[in-house]
């Protein structure tokens, strides 16, 4: 009965490493999002997911981001040749497709770049 | 233009005051509008949704105007636990659409 999970929690890794973070939606939900905060600031939309449709990547902000949805359930966020601006709270989403549901979020991984 | 615009804040509110955030987006085909709390350091989850009649929970208060396309959150007799920040959400972009558009947030403080 476990809500989104999101491995690992937190992750420090060097310049120019390549980083993959993991989401793990909740049973069921087809729709699965990702977002990145960084210190302070709003959600940025990165990608969504729904069902085998072909997903909406129009927030990534660059091609060293990419993300990949097996099975259509568990959601792997790759960044490659990691920058440090890419330092940021990396959070996914699930929710069921239709009108007026509940979105639920996992609680993120903090990503470091040094 | 951005689909979801909100304040950013932060209102910084005395306990027991009343506050009112507005949020305006862009698409108008948007069937769906919710208001989510993010606290510090944690994820966002669920305030309540927005119907168009008003609707109402304890000392929150959601509107929706659809002509000009704006959503509205009233919060009476603040609290120290409402301090938060306040994510507009609505469906869209794309008609039919129930893909979740969330703003930037705006920030409320209350302060004792």
């Amino acid at each position: 009965g476990a809500g989104v999970s999101q491995s690992p929690s937190n992750k420090v890794t060097e310049k120019g490493k390549d980083v993959e973070l993991r989401c793990d939606p909740i049973s069921g939900h087809t729709a699965l999002y990702w977002y990145r905060q960084s210190l302070g600031q709003g959600l940025e939309f990165l990608i969504y997911f729904q069902g085998n449709s072909a997903p909406d990547k129009s927030g990534l902000p660059s091609d060293r981001f990419s993300a990949e949805r097996t099975g259509g359930s568990v959601s792997t966020l790759t960044i490659q040749r990691t920058q440090q601006e890419d330092s940021a709270v990396y959070l996914c989403a699930s929710s069921f497709p239709n009108k007026n549901t509940e979105a639920f979020f996992g609680q993120g991984t903090r990503l470091t770049v040094v | 233009r951005k689909e979801v615009e909100q304040d950013p804040g932060p209102f910084n509110v005395p306990e027991g005051a009343t506050v009112a955030f507005n949020c305006t987006y862009s698409n108008s085909a948007s069937q769906s509008f919710f208001w989510y709390r993010q606290d510090c350091r944690k994820e966002p989850k669920l305030l309540m949704s927005v119907y168009s009649s008003g609707n109402e929970d304890g000392r929150f208060t959601a509107q929706l105007n659809r002509a000009s396309q704006y959503i509205s959150l009233l919060i009476r007799d603040s609290k120290l636990s409402d301090s938060a920040t306040y994510l507009c959400v609505v469906t869209g972009p794309g008609a039919g659409s129930y893909q979740l558009t969330f703003g930037k947030g705006t920030k409320l403080s209350v302060i004792p």
